[in-house]
């Protein structure tokens, strides 16, 4: 069974300085990884993917994240954070069932942004 | 322009009513899925199609129903056995292969509330 930890529910940041949002999973298979972010009554929309080709994966918005399977972390970071950034992110692993993909997800980092 | 749509935006249901959720999208994928979003959760499966005329129970499917007569629709019902259906719902689609996890792409939400 696969499963999903987010470290922190809420992370609140000042304008310009570094974010880092934690995930830790646990999969049976050789996961496939990725970041989702989710603005107020919004849908998801897709940060970055780990799929087992490079370990540091760069995504939209400046984001990157790093697979550490020694750790089964996938921890998301940005160089400066910019007011646009508040949002609710999603950690998620994946498992095949079939041909289609499953996705489990962590319960979510709600990211604050302050002047 | 390519996507998938979901409507209503905002569904308001009596007790004791069925309601059909709209999921339609352009981009050509094989596979669809819905899930439900709950405050201060993750996801949750309720029913994905890899296929057309074929679908497959998720995680909480019980009071849920659903249909995939066409590619680009999956229409979800939330029955009156669904015990507290008030939520956001979330259709998302993806590509279908052999091997290898597809991203999954989102609609922007359906939010239900019972009155």
């Amino acid at each position: 069974a696969q499963s999903v930890t987010q470290l922190d529910s809420h992370v609140s940041v000042s304008e310009g300085t570094p974010v880092l949002l934690r995930c830790n999973y646990s999969s049976s298979y050789s996961p496939s990884l990725f970041w989702y972010v989710q603005h107020p009554n919004k849908g998801l929309q897709l940060l970055l993917k780990y799929t087992s080709a490079a370990t540091l994966v760069k995504g939209i918005n400046g984001f990157e994240a790093e697979f550490k399977k020694s750790e089964t972390s996938f921890h998301l970071t940005k160089p400066s954070a910019h007011m646009s950034d508040a949002a609710e992110y999603f950690c998620v692993v994946s498992d095949q069932a079939g041909t289609a993909s499953k996705l489990t997800f962590g319960t979510g980092t709600r990211l604050q942004v302050t002047l | 322009d390519g996507g998938i749509t979901q409507s209503p935006k905002y569904l308001f249901r009596k007790e004791g009513q069925n309601v059909t959720l709209s999921c339609e999208q352009n981009l050509n994928h094989d596979a669809m899925y819905w899930y439900r979003q709950d405050p201060g959760q993750g996801l949750r499966l309720i029913y994905y199609s890899q296929i057309v005329n074929d679908f497959q129970k998720g995680d909480i499917a019980e009071g849920y129903s659903v249909s995939r007569e066409k590619k680009e629709s999956f229409p979800l019902t939330v029955t009156s056995a669904q015990k507290n259906p008030t939520a956001f719902y979330l259709c998302a689609s993806s590509i279908v292969r052999g091997q290898g996890t597809d991203t999954q792409y989102f609609g922007p939400g359906t939010r239900l509330t019972v009155l």
